[in-house]
């Protein structure tokens, strides 16, 4: 079946730890997309990647760094400048333009900073 | 800058009643808008999608919504709702920037719960 995989589920972290999350399509889709859940806040745009080896910040980028090294893998790494990473993450893929770009989602990463 | 905005927070509805969940944009130019429905702890499942043409969409589930560029709006509706209907649902507006899609904008979410 094709999708989007986010792993792991839940992932806990130490302060001043960096800590990656996954996420995989077999979709065959050129664009992923990362973001951010917070209560009441809906979602926020972390970073996306419209194509391989290419990627560009979104509304609330500082603190992540995320690679795009083939086109079925987009890992975020939250790294210790994000001040409060404590959220539920989720991942998204796309075809690039107009019709396609609708956007599927992955089941999500909870992530929980100790 | 493109946004969205979800006047409600929650609404509550009696099972069997009509829905009608509000939503109203910003953006520019003709927007790409969306639908999406979240269960507890779970990614999003999209209901239904605007990008031209007729202004009334269908969707999945029963839902439909009605694009009206004049009010700057996209409101979700359903003649009647069922209990598997409580969940979070998300309006959001989408651009191609004419070098792929961009990144959607999400209003912040109506919490739909269910009266027996």
């Amino acid at each position: 079946d094709g999708g989007i995989t986010q792993s792991p589920k839940y992932l806990f972290r130490k302060e001043g730890q960096n800590v990656t999350l996954s996420c995989e399509q077999n979709l065959n889709h050129d664009a992923m997309y990362w973001y951010r859940q917070d209560p009441g806040q809906g979602l926020r745009l972390i970073y996306y990647s419209q194509i391989v080896n290419d990627f560009q910040k979104g509304d609330i980028a500082e603190g992540y760094s995320v690679s795009r090294e083939k086109k079925e893998s987009f890992p975020l790494t939250v790294t210790s400048a994000q001040k409060n990473p404590t959220a539920f993450y989720l991942c998204a893929s796309s075809g690039r333009h107009g019709q396609n770009n609708e956007q599927f989602f992955g089941p999500g990463t909870r992530l929980t900073v100790l | 800058a493109q946004s969205v905005t979800q006047p409600d927070i929650h609404i509550t509805v009696s099972e069997g009643a009509s829905l009608e969940l509000r939503c109203n944009y910003s953006y520019g130019a003709t927007p790409y808008l969306f639908w999406y429905v979240q269960s507890p702890g779970q990614g999003l499942q999209l209901l239904l999608k605007y990008f031209s043409g007729d202004t009334l969409v269908q969707g999945i589930k029963g839902f439909e919504a009605e694009f009206k560029r004049s009010q700057s709006s996209f409101n979700l509706r359903k003649p009647s709702v069922h209990w598997s209907d409580a969940a979070e649902y998300f309006c959001a507006v989408g651009a191609d920037s004419g070098g792929g899609a961009d990144g959607l904008t999400f209003g912040k979410g109506t919490h739909l719960i269910i009266q027996p």
